[in-house]
């Protein structure tokens, strides 16, 4: 199993531009997550999916938007970039978003929108 | 509002034993996790605690008391591969998990 895989690894933005994060897992979880990670701060939950074709918003969604056509999918979409959000984004998946279950993370895309 | 406290930064001795506290004010409480995190990679999952005391899995442990709203972390026999950050995170009411800043450990020969 490859687990939670992430594309692209790195990417630099211009103010502006959009691109989309991919995300895919293997492990057949209904649940999947996008996080923020700045530095000195906590992971920041932007957007979650409980199941295909529904999402939710996260405690920072904005200036993004997410979609689940399959259980394996789950890209996340910056429309016009902005330097607030340069960071390093990580997905993850977990069976069923219960008390005990654990989140298994990508390798993360690294962003810097100039 | 909910809120994760954790050092910023810790050394240690290779060999040694290291606590990494954890104190939380969240809405509702669903469990406490460790993660870990090496440089330039991805969190890894160390821990779950939910009832008080003391989890022990080989050369780290993790503790809880809710009462108190604290948790630690205990890293045993220190090694090198062991230098990286160290994550805690409170699941809420609502089950969605919210994380501390991480500690970053730092483990000297």
């Amino acid at each position: 199993n490859a687990g939670v895989t992430q594309t692209p690894k790195f990417r630099i933005l211009k103010i502006g531009q959009s691109m989309t994060l991919q995300c895919a897992q293997d492990m057949n979880h209904n649940y999947m997550y996008w996080y923020r990670q700045d530095p000195g701060m906590g992971l920041k939950l932007i957007y979650y999916s409980v199941g295909a074709g529904i999402t939710d918003k996260g405690e920072v969604p904005n200036g993004y938007n997410v979609s689940r056509s399959t259980t394996e999918d789950f890209p996340l979409r910056l429309e016009l970039a902005a330097p607030s959000q340069t960071s390093v984004y990580f997905c993850a998946s977990s069976q069923a978003g219960g008390g005990a279950d654990t989140q298994y993370f990508g390798p993360g895309t690294r962003l810097t929108v100039l | 509002g909910q809120n994760i406290d954790q050092p910023t930064e810790m050394t240690a001795t290779e060999g040694a034993i290291v606590q990494i506290n954890c104190t939380y004010q969240t809405s509702g409480f669903n469990g406490l996790f460790w993660y870990q995190q090496h440089a330039g990679e991805a969190p890894t999952f160390l821990s779950y605690n939910v009832l008080d005391g003391l989890e022990e899995k080989g050369r780290f442990s993790s503790f809880l008391s809710r009462s108190k709203g604290y948790s630690y972390l205990l890293l045993k026999e220190l090694q090198m591969k062991d230098s990286a950050s160290y994550l805690c995170a409170v699941m809420d009411s609502n089950y969605q998990l919210i994380w501390g800043a991480g500690t970053k450990l730092i483990i000297k020969p």
